[in-house]
C-alpha cells in the first residue's frame, strides 16, 4: 500500500526565516514518483517538483529545495528565507503509475511578516 | 496557469440534486483525472480517463459517474447530492499515463445545502 504522511499540520514562521516541510512516504514499489505541490488561498493546486525513485540528488530551485533519502523514505521541502507569498498549503504525494496519486494530509504553512 | 480549465468555479444546490462539472484539460495532454478535496478526507483520486477511456477507479462512489468526449473534454456528474458531498473538485491532466506531472485546474467549489 502507499501512503504518504506530513506530520506538520501547521507550521508558522516570520518572514526571511528558513523552514523545512516533512513529508514520508511508503510504498513496496521500486519505482515510484513523489511530488510536491503549492495551494495558497485562492485554491489552485501548483506543481512544484517532481522527483523519481532512482535519482536521490538534492535538488534547488530558487529559494526552494529538496531533500530526497530513500534510506529514510523521506523527500523533505525547505524554503529558505521565507516570504509572506510562500503562505499556502503545501501537498507531499506518491505515485508508481500516476493512476492512483497518494497525497498528504499537507502542512499549512504561514509567513508572518 | 496550469493550462487545465474547469467549470463552474462555484455551485451550490440542495441535496438530491444532481450536477456536472466540466473540465477542459491541457493542450496536447490525454489524461484526465478527477479528485475531491474535502476537509475530513484530504484529496481523494476519484477517477481516471485516457483518450476518452476510463483507466483507473479510486474513492468514487456509485452516485458519480465521470467521461472523457472525443475532443478530451470531460465531465463529472454527481448525483443524489447528499451534504457530505460538498468539497473542492479538481480535474487534473497530463501529457501520458505514467510520469509526467499532474497539472490541476482551480477546482470548483460545490456546496450542497
Amino acid at each position: 500500500a502507499q501512503k504518504v504522511t506530513q506530520a506538520q499540520t501547521e507550521i508558522s514562521v516570520v518572514e526571511k526565516e528558513d523552514v523545512t516541510l516533512d513529508c514520508v512516504y511508503e510504498t513496496r514499489d521500486t519505482t515510484y514518483y513523489l511530488f510536491w505541490y503549492k495551494q495558497p488561498p485562492s485554491g489552485e493546486l501548483v506543481f512544484l517538483i517532481r522527483r523519481n525513485s532512482f535519482d536521490e540528488q538534492n535538488e534547488i530551485s530558487g529559494r526552494y529545495s529538496w531533500n530526497f533519502q530513500k534510506s529514510t523514505s523521506s523527500f523533505n521541502f525547505t524554503i529558505t528565507a521565507s516570504q509572506v507569498v510562500d503562505s499556502a498549503v503545501y501537498f507531499c504525494a506518491l505515485t508508481y503509475n500516476n493512476n492512483d496519486m497518494r497525497f498528504g494530509a499537507g502542512t499549512r504553512l504561514t509567513v508572518k511578516p | 496557469d496550469s493550462g487545465v480549465t474547469q467549470t463552474p468555479k462555484h455551485l451550490i444546490t440542495a441535496t438530491g440534486q444532481r450536477v456536472t462539472l466540466r473540465c477542459s484539460p491541457r493542450s496536447g495532454d490525454l489524461s484526465v483525472y478527477w479528485y475531491q478535496q474535502s476537509l475530513d478526507q484530504g484529496l481523494q483520486f476519484l477517477i481516471q480517463y485516457y483518450n476518452g477511456e476510463e483507466r483507473a477507479k479510486g474513492n468514487i462512489l456509485e452516485r458519480f459517474s465521470a467521461q472523457q468526449f472525443p475532443d478530451l473534454h470531460s465531465e463529472l456528474n454527481l448525483s443524489s447530492l447528499e451534504l457530505g458531498d460538498s468539497a473542492l473538485y479538481f480535474c487534473a491532466s497530463s501529457s501520458r499515463t505514467g510520469l509526467s506531472p499532474l497539472h490541476f485546474g482551480n477546482g470548483t467549489r460545490l456546496t450542497v445545502t
